[in-house]
């Protein structure tokens, strides 16, 4: 695998259920960022680590949880969302504040 | 916050016709970049720039950091069906800032 991957691809959730997207990066960054894209709007950024140590955490309701347990990897853990929060889900990495290089995106949906 | 205009929001043009867009902003960049996005994809990094009057090439796109440093600019000459997508603008502030989005440009092309 090379670059920025994200699993899964597709995820359909109901509001009480309990999931986690997977963001993995294979180019020795040392920063990995979620962001929020919606229709119409622009990419809004969600959290920011920075050596495995959250940096940012631009208001994002407590539903959203993120885990990072190493340079390599990020995690995004979801409960009790709502149907606004259907979206695609983008992982970003990126050397220090560098350019940023993003993963294919998850796209969820939640009924 | 800080807001990227970006411009014009979509285009509909013929195979073989020269694209510009480009994005402004209110206060002023140390860093642009532009990302091209695919249906279903993640934004992948076409051009970056670092250097206000930085004109920079690759392949058939352009893209300059506007000497105010408060725009910047993204020409695609002879465009292919290949094209098609939705290119976005990002700029930072500062060595550590965050980046901030533009809403992206929709290009069609016709063949």
């Amino acid at each position: 695998e090379t670059g920025v991957t994200q699993t899964p691809r597709h995820l359909v959730m109901g509001m009480t259920n309990k999931k986690s997207l997977k963001c993995e990066q294979h180019l020795g960054h040392n920063a990995m960022y979620w962001y929020k894209q919606s229709a119409k709007k622009p990419l809004e950024l969600m959290f920011v680590y920075s050596l495995e140590e959250r940096v940012e955490n631009n208001s994002v309701p407590s539903r959203f949880s993120p885990e990072c347990p190493n340079s390599s990897h990020l995690f995004l853990h979801l409960h009790t969302l709502q149907p606004e929060d259907s979206a695609l889900y983008l992982c970003a990495s990126s050397f220090g504040r560098r350019e940023q290089f993003f993963g294919p995106g998850t796209r969820l949906t939640v009924l | 916050g800080q807001q990227l205009n970006q411009s014009p929001q979509s285009m509909f043009i013929q195979e073989g016709e020269d694209v510009s867009m480009n994005c402004t902003s209110s206060s002023i960049f140390n860093t642009w970049l532009w990302y091209k996005q695919d249906p279903g994809e993640g934004p992948v990094l076409l051009i970056a720039l670092y250097k206000a009057g930085e004109l920079t090439s690759n392949g058939r796109l352009t893209a300059q950091f506007g000497i105010t440093r408060k725009d910047s600019f993204l020409n695609i000459s002879a465009s292919i069906p290949s094209d098609v997508g939705i290119y976005f603008c990002a700029g930072r502030g500062g060595s550590q800032g965050n980046l901030i989005f533009g809403k992206g440009t929709k290009l069609s092309v016709k063949p």
